[in-house]
């Protein structure tokens, strides 16, 4: 199994909503990431977990809020967004988060936010 | 301030000739290059990945050419097939104590049968 799995593919929310994304691999990887991605851009990192603890966090604003509640599991709660947050949100992982790795990457979250 | 630059926004190529996809990149402590591959509505997929002490790594119709001095990479796939149509991404990391990667903007493909 080298999937990344993300749920749900699709979601439109208003600016007073409370939503969550979700990611999960089952590859035994020990570090799950975040990333963003606008349209015609490169993605850009948000947040990495390494062994379930926040190893980075790229200055995100807080109404984004990640949370690993097990090696497989990574969530991104969702909070009075504003329309400039509509991307595409990409989860990865990879076995490790020291020395260089290859990132798998799930299909990712196309958020719209109205 | 874009430290992996992919300049060139798109790329078109006759089926069965070679494609070359280039890279420059600024920072001089990335020492591990990746080029993944994306479809429309899905996410990256990894190609192939080589490591600053190499200047090539190949596999299958895909290698890698990675020149330090000019901070400069490339993508060769050759043949190209249509199937090869897709954003081509450009990514670095600095290694050491973490994997972050910097990718580039990406580079459409388009193979013409």
């Amino acid at each position: 199994d080298t999937e990344v799995t993300q749920t749900p593919k699709h979601l439109v929310m208003g600016m007073t909503n409370k939503k969550s994304l979700k990611c999960e691999q089952h590859m035994g990887h020990r570090a799950m990431y975040w990333y963003k991605q606008k349209a015609k851009k490169p993605p850009e990192l948000m947040f990495v977990y390494s062994y379930e603890k926040l190893s980075i966090n790229e200055s995100v604003p807080s109404r984004f809020s990640p949370e690993c509640p097990n090696s497989s599991l990574l969530n991104l709660h969702l909070h009075a967004l504003q329309p400039e947050d509509s991307a595409l949100y990409l989860c990865a992982s990879s076995q490790g988060f020291t020395g260089p790795e290859k990132l798998f990457f799930g299909s990712g979250t196309q958020l719209s936010v109205l | 301030d874009q430290q992996v630059k992919q300049n060139s926004p798109s790329l078109s190529v006759q089926e069965g000739r070679i494609s070359i996809l280039n890279c420059d990149y600024t920072n001089s402590m990335f020492d591990y290059f990746l080029w993944y591959k994306k479809y429309p509505a899905e996410g990256p997929t990894f190609l192939i990945s080589i490591s600053s002490i190499k200047d090539k790594n190949e596999d299958g119709r895909f290698t890698v050419f990675l020149n330090k001095s000019a901070k400069h990479l490339s993508l060769h796939i050759v043949p190209s097939q249509p199937g090869d149509s897709a954003v081509y991404f450009c990514a670095a990391s600095e290694g050491g104590a973490n994997s972050k990667l910097t990718f580039g903007k990406g580079i459409t493909l388009s193979v013409r049968p």
